[in-house]
């Protein structure tokens, strides 16, 4: 069975600043997808980044960017000029491309604080 | 607008009193399915369902049920709810099973069980 990994179960970033948050994971398939989901106070779970393990080139959306390590099973995500707004959970999440239906593993989550 | 809409947003009761949580999407979504989020362990898979009356065990299935009569809702049922099934649960649904596809989540229902 899979499982994600997120070791800094809480970061801070002072605002404008950039701050990377880990995660790992472990599986013995070769073809999956990735996510980080975003959980702000109000609870919503809101897709922040999507990445298909066979693409090499990492995903960026707008100041969010992920490394991805897949050699490493690594795939972190870097927050460029942070603001007051990113302050949530971040969940890092393995899709299964083959075992349809019970296939989402989510980390434990890591909590960012927002200095301003 | 699309969304997925979970009933009640918050509910306390006592243990043995079954409950029903309701999730409905608007999107015509294939695939249905509910998570449990306890702190420290991030969001766990209870049931999921890839069609009208196809569902499926997750990781954590013990002491719930699920029905899937029409594509639109997905309700959760404690027949017989205890204490460690306090927690936040999310409802979430994507357009097929596939892997690539978004989920998108509910706005979540905190329960407490006395």
């Amino acid at each position: 069975a899979q499982t994600v990994t997120q070791s800094q179960p809480e970061m801070s970033v002072q605002e404008a600043e950039t701050v990377t948050l880990s995660c790992t994971y472990d599986t013995s398939e070769s073809d999956y997808y990735l996510f980080w989901y975003k959980q702000p106070p109000s609870r919503q779970m809101i897709l922040v980044i999507r990445q298909e393990a066979y693409k090499q080139q990492n995903a960026t959306e707008n100041r969010f960017s992920v490394n991805f390590q897949k050699a490493a099973k690594s795939f972190s995500l870097k927050i460029s000029d942070s603001q007051l707004g990113d302050a949530a959970m971040y969940f890092c999440a393995y899709r299964s491309r083959y075992n349809y239906g019970q296939n989402f593993v989510f980390g434990p989550g890591t909590r960012l604080s927002v200095l301003p | 607008e699309a969304q997925v809409t979970q009933n009640p947003r918050y509910l306390i009761t006592v243990t043995g009193k079954k409950l029903t949580v309701t999730c409905s999407q608007n999107m015509n979504h294939e695939y249905m399915s509910w998570y449990r989020q306890d702190p420290g362990l991030g969001l766990r898979q209870i049931y999921y369902s890839m069609n009208v009356e196809v569902t499926d065990k997750g990781d954590v299935p013990e002491g719930y049920k699920v029905s899937r009569k029409e594509k639109r809702n997905f309700p959760l049922i404690l027949e017989s709810p205890s204490p460690n099934q306090t927690s936040l649960y999310f409802c979430a649904s994507s357009r097929t099973p596939d892997s690539n596809q978004p989920q998108h989540f509910g706005d979540g229902t905190r329960l407490s069980i006395l």
